[in-house]
């Protein structure tokens, strides 16, 4: 079965600081792809980064960075020097290395950053 | 590029009326998908479409419809609506269906259902 957790439902820090939102996943697959978005309080889903099974290199992209481990089987996200305009709710979601098109997303993790 | 749009933005319907909600894209990907997002689920996968003229079933497609007449659009039907598709519906796409293919998603329509 393939499954994705965020066990954060909310969280909340004052600017600047720096928040990690955690991901864990389950799946028996040997293949599979993990999936950041970002759902800002205006609605539409974003999409930031993608990640395949083998490829357990951390990605940084500007304040952004995802560490993956697959012996935890976790995919975390970290943002440093929060702002407010990173205030949303971000979604971690998990697909199947096969031509498969069931995105399987976690409940997702509400991040208020307050000025 | 307009990327993925979403026709209404929001809609309030009575118990058992119908509606049709319109998604289109303009980046000529193949697949396309209708999710719902409710409090505390994530989003579900309601119906999808691998090409023009064919449609599939997702994970919840119970009480809904969909046709893929177009490339560029996939429509979700509601033929009576009921008080438990009070949701908000995503409409996304990708250019093929593989695993790495990642989905774009429209701006979402809000439906309350009374």
């Amino acid at each position: 079965a393939q499954k994705v957790t965020q066990a954060q439902t909310e969280i909340s820090v004052v600017e600047k600081e720096d928040v990690t939102l955690d991901c864990v996943y389950e799946t028996r697959d040997t293949t599979y792809y993990l999936f950041w978005y970002k759902q800002p309080p205006s609605g539409e889903l974003v999409f930031l980064i993608r990640r395949n099974s083998f490829d357990e290199q951390n990605e940084i992209s500007g304040r952004y960075s995802w560490n993956f481990q697959k012996s935890t089987s976790s995919f975390n996200f970290t943002i440093t020097a929060s702002q407010v305009v990173d205030s949303a709710v971000y979604f971690c979601a998990l697909k199947r290395g096969g031509a498969t098109n069931k995105l399987i997303f976690g409940t997702g993790t509400l991040l208020a950053v307050q000025p | 590029n307009a990327g993925v749009t979403q026709t209404p933005k929001f809609r309030v319907l009575k118990t058992g009326q119908s509606m049709t909600l319109l998604c289109a894209q303009d980046m000529n990907h193949e697949y396309m998908y209708w999710y719902r997002q409710d409090p505390g689920m994530g989003l579900r996968l309601i119906h999808y479409s691998v090409g023009e003229g064919t449609t599939a079933k997702g994970e919840v497609p119970d009480g809904y419809n969909v046709s893929r007449l177009k490339k560029q659009n996939f429509l979700l039907g509601l033929e009576s609506a009921a008080p438990s598709q009070t949701s908000v519906y995503f409409c996304a796409s990708s250019y093929g269906g593989a695993g790495w293919e990642t989905q774009y998603f429209g701006p979402g329509t809000r439906l309350l259902v009374l």
